[in-house]
């Protein structure tokens, strides 16, 4: 069973619509994150959650929001979908409490078309 | 930004052969990370240096890092076909409260032929 999971997988909508992705992980770590990927491009951080009580602003967060409903779940809203975040969204996490939190740990990401 | 640049974007060899990639970055960094991704498929762990190491292995897989030059190569030794993929940097600095920020290069994509 995957450590760190991601839905829905793909989805399709269409601009203006309201979206929610969600993660989820068993790790019992600490810090959660979402990045989102462009074709052929690397991965830029949209935001980042130390813990339930602590969200951060990450380098592309215009236009989106986050909820950490619980330590195991952090969720990535667009509350206006757009074209131009189409994109493979990614939800990683990391556990610096237990001194190896310097490697991220990343679902298996969500394919999301806004048409 | 991107601080982490990748060279080369796309390399294709054959089998057997030895695979090198290269990742160049701008500002200082606590530690720079290897990472794989299967086409479409989240990425996966390979392997950490921290910036006061200047080699590491990990079974077929060597990283050195030179901080003088902010640079750092991943070398696979011995390519088979399953090692297809594209290959990230990271480079990791510490945000405030003890986390860490990964920013990513755009990858390399190795294509290992039979």
């Amino acid at each position: 069973d995957a450590d760190v999971t991601q839905t829905p997988r793909n989805r399709i909508t269409k601009t203006g619509k309201r979206i929610m992705l969600e993660c989820s992980q068993t790790k019992g770590h600490d810090r959660m994150y979402w990045y989102r990927q462009d074709p052929g491009l690397g991965l830029q951080l949209i935001y980042y959650s130390f813990d339930v009580k602590d969200i951060n602003k990450g380098e592309i967060s215009d236009g989106y929001s986050v909820s950490r409903q619980a330590q195991a779940k952090f969720s990535l809203s667009l509350e206006s979908a757009i074209p131009n975040q189409t994109a493979l969204y990614f939800c990683a996490t990391s556990d610096l409490t237990r001194g190896r939190g310097d490697t991220q740990y990343f679902g298996p990401g969500t394919r999301l078309t806004v048409l | 930004s991107q601080q982490g640049e990748e060279d080369p974007q796309a390399l294709s060899i054959q089998e057997g052969e030895n695979a090198t990639m290269n990742c160049s970055y701008k500002t200082s960094i606590n530690n720079l990370q290897w990472y794989r991704q299967n086409s479409g498929r989240g990425l996966v762990h390979l392997i950490l240096i921290r910036s006061n190491e200047r080699e590491k292995h990990s079974g077929r897989l060597r990283v050195t890092l030179d901080t003088s030059k902010k640079s750092s190569s991943l070398l696979i030794t011995a390519s088979r076909a399953a090692d297809t993929a594209s290959y990230f940097c990271a480079t990791a600095s510490i945000l405030s409260q003890g986390a860490q920020k990964l920013v990513f290069g755009q990858g390399t994509r190795l294509t290992i032929n039979p």
